[in-house]
Formats: C-alpha cells, structure tokens, sequence
C-alpha cells in the first residue's frame, strides 16, 4: 500500500463545477505540499499546510492531522485549471508523493 | 527573481555517456531538491542539501548517480554511465526552511533526459 494515496486517479468536470482532490497518508508528517503539475510539465507548489485550512483565490486545501487525510477544492473550475494535482507529504526529510490526480476541466 | 532554473531542458544522449544537470536555485533559499518523474514510478526524491550539504541521499538510485553542491548558487546532479532506464524528467526545487517544514518551495521547469 502507498504511503500517500490520492483519489480520484482521473477527474472530467464542466466548467463551473466544484471539485475536490482528497489525499489520504499512512505515515506521520509535520507538513502536506499539494502541487499542480501543468500540461507542459512545470510544477508550481500551492500549498503547504500543517493544521486547519488555506485559501488562494479559488482553491481551498485543508488537512486533518489525527485523521491522515487531506482536500483540495476547487470553485469555479476553468478549463485552465486542467493539470496533475499532486499531494506531497514531509516526513523528517524526505518527500513521499502521491500518484497524482489528472484534473480536466472542458469548457 | 527568475526562479529555479535549470539546464538543459532537454538531453538526449548515448547509452554510456556521462550526464551533467544543473540547477540554480532561488537566491537567499537554503534547501536544494533534485527529483525524478517517470511515468511508471511518478515523482521521486533523490537527495536533498541544506546549507549546500547532503542531509538525505537514500533516494539517489545507485553509484552511478552523483550530486554536488560547491556554493549555494549552483548544484549538479551528474550520471555516469547513462542507461536507457534514466530516462525521465530531472526537476529541480529549492525552499527556505529545513526537513519537512518548507517555505517558498519552487520547482524549476526540469530536464528531460533520453538516454537512448
């Protein structure tokens, strides 16, 4: 069993819907990296949380430590939000990632 | 700033032939990651400097596989010899802050590597 496990694999929405990616992890962290990999392949990071909740424009991560389980949200979906999200988790020094969800959003 | 860069952002290259990637890191962040996408395997750590020393290398795949950080400006990571099985995207990312805790965390746009 992976260390992070993220679902869906796969995500097809219309434009405007509301999305969530939830990521799930076995191991104990200090801090959850969620990523989003875009179709040329650049890696932006988006979050790093430790506790409770972060908003930046239309995404919304949140994280519950004694449940192991992390949500990112989307509002609005546009189609340039298309891309891998990737949930990534710190433990002591290394980084375990997630398989990653493939996010696309059709106008 | 001009973020991670890094370079070549593609390599292609002969099995057996020695790789050299580079990678400058944002100015003033102390930590410095080198990763590996493939498709099979997805995103993996292969070592990680803070303050340009190696804290973690257990991800570096086998001793043909080297890295280096001389200053806090510039790090390698270096095959040799190559094999087909390297092929993959080489990203960079640099960060303030230590261990798990980081700060600022960028990647650069990465290196795709056939080694063919």
């Amino acid at each position: 069993k992976n260390e992070v496990e993220q679902s869906p694999q796969n995500l097809t929405a219309q434009e405007g819907e509301f999305i969530t990616i939830n990521c799930s992890y076995s191991v104990g962290i200090s801090a959850l990296h969620w990523l989003q990999q875009h179709p040329g392949g650049g890696i932006v990071s988006l979050f790093m949380l430790s506790s409770g909740k972060k908003k930046h424009g239309r995404l919304i991560a949140t994280i519950n430590i004694q449940e192991k389980h992390s949500s990112l949200h989307i509002t609005a979906s546009h189609p340039r939000d298309s891309a891998v999200y990737i949930c990534a988790v710190g433990v002591n020094n290394d980084m375990r990632f997630g398989a990653g969800t493939r996010l696309t959003v059709k106008p | 700033d001009a973020g991670v860069i890094q370079s070549p952002r593609h390599e292609v290259t002969e099995m057996g032939q020695e790789v050299t990637l580079r990678c400058k890191p944002i100015s003033g962040h102390n930590s410095l990651f080198w990763y590996r996408q493939t498709m099979m395997r997805g995103l993996e750590l292969l070592i990680y400097f803070n303050n340009n020393v190696p804290i973690d290398d257990s991800g570096m795949p086998e001793d043909r596989f080297s890295a280096k950080m001389p200053n806090a400006s510039f790090s390698t990571l270096k095959i040799q010899p190559s094999e087909p099985r390297d092929s993959a995207v080489y990203f960079c990312a640099s960060s303030s802050g230590t261990g798990d805790m980081l700060y600022g965390y960028t990647f650069g746009s990465g290196t795709r590597l056939t080694v063919v």
